[in-house]
């Protein structure tokens, strides 16, 4: 039983254009929200994360939004560069109970120079 | 650098044999997690502590695995009689204790059993 899903294992994108990676959740308890950036032989980087009391945080290039109803959330980054390049996970967390995070299985983007 | 530290960086064992992971967490951080991550998949979470208390443990730790956080500072992983299962990046994060703070992650110690 996957709670957390990114049903795209992977994406490409122009330099200079909008990357849009998608995660969707089953859980209704989930509260708190992050994205995380990894390179290979790394340890996922934080990026950028969203409690459920909003719907949009934004982060310089990344903006992530939230939209409860659906039990949707996206990150966008804009403009995308080379450097962008990596497996983007979302993970979520009910806060005030388990702490553990739960992933999704990965998009790996690529951005094309 | 002052991030979350784990040694080693890569361990080749024969089943069979115990292996010990260290993490050193985030200096100003109480909480530090333990996580598994296979092939193609996301990280999934093991155990976690608040200072030295180890307040939750999934049920993917058998009674092979064990974790500690002796004095609420560095955290050991050990793993007992490996199997081939075993092989996977073993992953420690620290956190702050409270709302909305994000889960740092180490770099990762990459076991392999032969």
């Amino acid at each position: 039983d996957q709670q957390v899903k990114q049903n795209s294992p992977s994406l490409s994108v122009q330099e200079g254009r909008i990357s849009i990676l998608n995660c969707d959740y089953t859980n209704s308890m989930f509260d708190y929200f992050l994205w995380y950036k990894k390179y290979p032989a790394e340890g996922p980087t934080f990026l950028i994360s969203i409690s459920s009391i909003k719907d949009k945080n934004e982060d310089g290039r990344f903006t992530v939004f939230l939209n409860k109803s659906a039990k949707h959330l996206s990150l966008h980054i804009v403009p995308s560069q080379p450097g962008d390049s990596a497996v983007y996970f979302c993970a979520a967390l009910s806060q005030g109970g388990s702490e553990k995070l739960v992933f999704g299985k990965g998009t790996k983007l690529t951005v094309n120079p | 650098d002052t991030g979350v530290s784990q040694d080693p960086r890569h361990k080749i064992t024969k089943r069979g044999q115990n292996v010990t992971f260290r993490c050193d967490p985030i200096s100003e951080h109480n909480r530090l997690y333990w996580y598994r991550q296979t092939l193609g998949q996301g990280p999934e979470f093991l155990t976690y502590f608040q200072n030295e208390a180890q307040l939750e443990k999934s049920r993917l730790l058998s009674d092979r695995f064990s974790a500690e956080r002796p004095k609420g500072s560095f955290s050991t992983l050990e793993i007992q009689r490996t199997e081939q299962g075993d092989s996977a990046m073993y992953l420690c994060a620290s956190s702050l204790a409270g709302f909305n703070q994000p889960q740092h992650f180490g770099d990762g110690t990459r076991l392999s059993i032969l």
